[in-house]
C-alpha cells in the first residue's frame, strides 16, 4: 500500500532558527496534507498541495510539493515557542495514510 | 468544517476488561474513521465505520477486539476489548471533509491499561 517516509524524526532549535521537515514517497501521490499535534492534542489540518511543484505560504510557515510529486516538504522561518509540536505529512489515495511525523522542540 | 466529540477523554483500565469510546459528529457524515497513536508515534487507521455496514478493518485489526458500532450519520463507537498493557494508546475518531481535503479528528482518547 502508500506509504510516506518523514525525516527528521526530531528536530531540537533554537528560537529564531529555521526548521524543515521532508516526506517523501516512492510512487507518484495525488496529494498531500500536513498536519501538526500540539503535546498533548489532536492533529489540525494545516494545509493541502496537490499540484506539481506547488508552493503555498501561511505566515512563516512554506509548503512545497515536488515537481514528480513524491516529495514534500514544511519548512518554518525563524520559529517560536509556539511552533513546538508534531508535524506530520499524510497523503489521501482511498484512505489517509500518515508520515511519522516530526517532533519539533524550541529552546527559548 | 466539522466539530466532534470524542469521550472519554481519559480513563485507567484494568487488563481484561474492555472500554468503549464514543464519538459524535455536528453534521452527517458518511464515512468515520478510528486511529490509533501509540506513544510518541504516528496515526495508525483501525478501521473505517461505515453507516448501515460492518466496518473495514486495517491489516492487523480485528472485529472481535475492535467492535465498531455507527447507528446513525453522526455517531460511532470503538471498543477496546479484553484489554491488556499493550492497548494503552491514544485512540482518535476522525472524519473528512466532503471533498476529502482535509480530516478533522476528536480531541482523543488517552488509555492507559494497568
Amino acid at each position: 500500500g502508500q506509504q510516506v517516509m518523514q525525516i527528521p524524526q526530531y528536530q531540537h532549535v533554537q528560537e529564531g532558527e529555521d526548521f524543515t521537515t521532508y516526506c517523501n514517497s516512492s510512487t507518484t501521490l495525488s496529494n498531500i496534507q500536513w498536519y501538526k499535534q500540539r503535546p498533548g492534542g489532536h492533529p489540525v489540518f494545516l494545509i493541502q498541495l496537490v499540484k506539481s511543484g506547488e508552493v503555498k505560504k501561511q505566515k512563516r510557515l512554506t509548503f512545497q510539493f515536488g515537481e514528480a510529486k513524491k516529495n514534500s516538504s514544511l519548512h518554518i522561518t525563524a520559529t517560536q515557542t509556539t511552533d513546538v509540536g508534531t508535524y506530520f505529512c499524510a497523503a489521501y489515495g482511498n484512505k489517509l495514510v500518515f508520515g511519522a511525523g516530526t517532533i519539533l522542540r524550541v529552546k527559548s | 468544517s466539522a466539530v466532534i466529540s470524542q469521550k472519554p477523554s481519559r480513563d485507567i483500565c484494568q487488563r481484561g476488561t474492555s472500554l468503549t469510546i464514543q464519538c459524535q459528529v455536528d453534521s452527517q457524515v458518511t464515512m468515520m474513521f478510528w486511529y490509533r497513536q501509540q506513544p510518541g508515534q504516528s496515526l495508525t487507521l483501525i478501521a473505517t465505520a461505515n453507516q448501515g455496514s460492518e466496518a473495514t478493518y486495517e491489516s492487523g485489526f480485528v472485529i472481535d477486539k475492535f467492535p465498531i458500532s455507527r447507528p446513525n450519520l453522526t455517531f460511532s463507537t470503538l471498543t477496546v476489548s479484553n484489554m491488556s498493557p499493550e492497548d494503552s494508546s491514544i485512540y482518535l475518531c476522525s472524519v473528512q471533509s466532503r471533498t476529502n481535503t482535509e480530516a478533522f479528528f476528536g480531541q482523543g482518547t488517552r488509555l492507559t491499561v494497568v
